[in-house]
């Protein structure tokens, strides 16, 4: 099946500092990106959805300037946390459909973020 | 209300139990349905998808009840390596947002 990494696996950094998230389609081109995030104990929510070289479509209640998604290339996809503070703590989850995938997400890894 | 509910149990069951997992959606216009899987601190992966005629995956079967929004699972003769949280997920139309519901976790006890 179709390969999407993410880097890093996970991170600690301070309150104030911020954080750069990469996802990638190793094996085909990725056309629309997803970025979820989930809380612990709680159901994955979207965050934002980004087609390769436009701008993202944010869900309701997402800080667009705070959380700033990349999708320079078919296969690379980028989110950065701005000024990040505890309350940002969590997995950051992208996923990835290229053409012809109908409506089959493929899932990185995932990224646990912890701001202390 | 949320737009996929799940009980978010624990299941706990022994090997070779049957378990059946219920779920609900709120949006009637919902077109397409999966069953994902996530182990412990792991992405989701899809198990299965859900047809309007129901399907079987060896020992998962899968059924839809668009009159009542209701989707279930079935995993008859479970293993240890079935414990996991299952996720409902719907999306409203292709190539729009998957919606997840929290999670159903079972645990297989030998």
């Amino acid at each position: 099946g179709a390969v999407v990494s993410q880097h890093p696996s996970w991170v600690i950094c301070k309150s104030g500092t911020s954080v750069k998230i990469e996802c990638r389609s190793l094996d085909f081109q990725a056309t629309t990106m997803f970025w979820y995030r989930q809380f612990p104990k709680q159901s994955l929510m979207l965050m934002a959805t980004s087609n390769e070289g436009s701008k993202a479509t944010y869900e309701q209640g997402v800080e667009k300037d705070k959380f700033l998604i990349n999708h320079a290339s078919l296969t690379l996809s980028t989110l950065t946390v701005t000024s990040a503070h505890p309350e940002d703590s969590s997995f950051y989850i992208c996923s990835a459909r290229g053409r012809g995938f109908r409506d089959t997400q493929y899932f990185g890894p995932g990224t646990r973020l912890t701001v202390l | 209300r949320k737009e996929v509910e799940q009980d978010p149990g624990p299941f706990n069951v022994p090997e070779g139990a049957t378990v059946a997992f219920n779920c609900t959606y709120s949006n009637s216009a919902s077109q397409s349905f999966f069953w994902y899987r996530q182990d412990c601190r792991k992405e989701p992966k899809l198990l299965m998808s859900v047809y309007s005629s129901g399907n079987e995956d060896g020992r998962f079967t899968a059924q839809l009840n668009r009159a009542s929004q209701y989707i279930s699972l079935l995993i008859r003769d479970s293993k240890l390596s079935d414990s996991a949280t299952y996720l409902c997920v719907v999306q409203a139309e292709y190539g729009n947002k998957l919606v997840f519901g929290a999670g159903t976790i079972l645990r297989v006890k030998s």
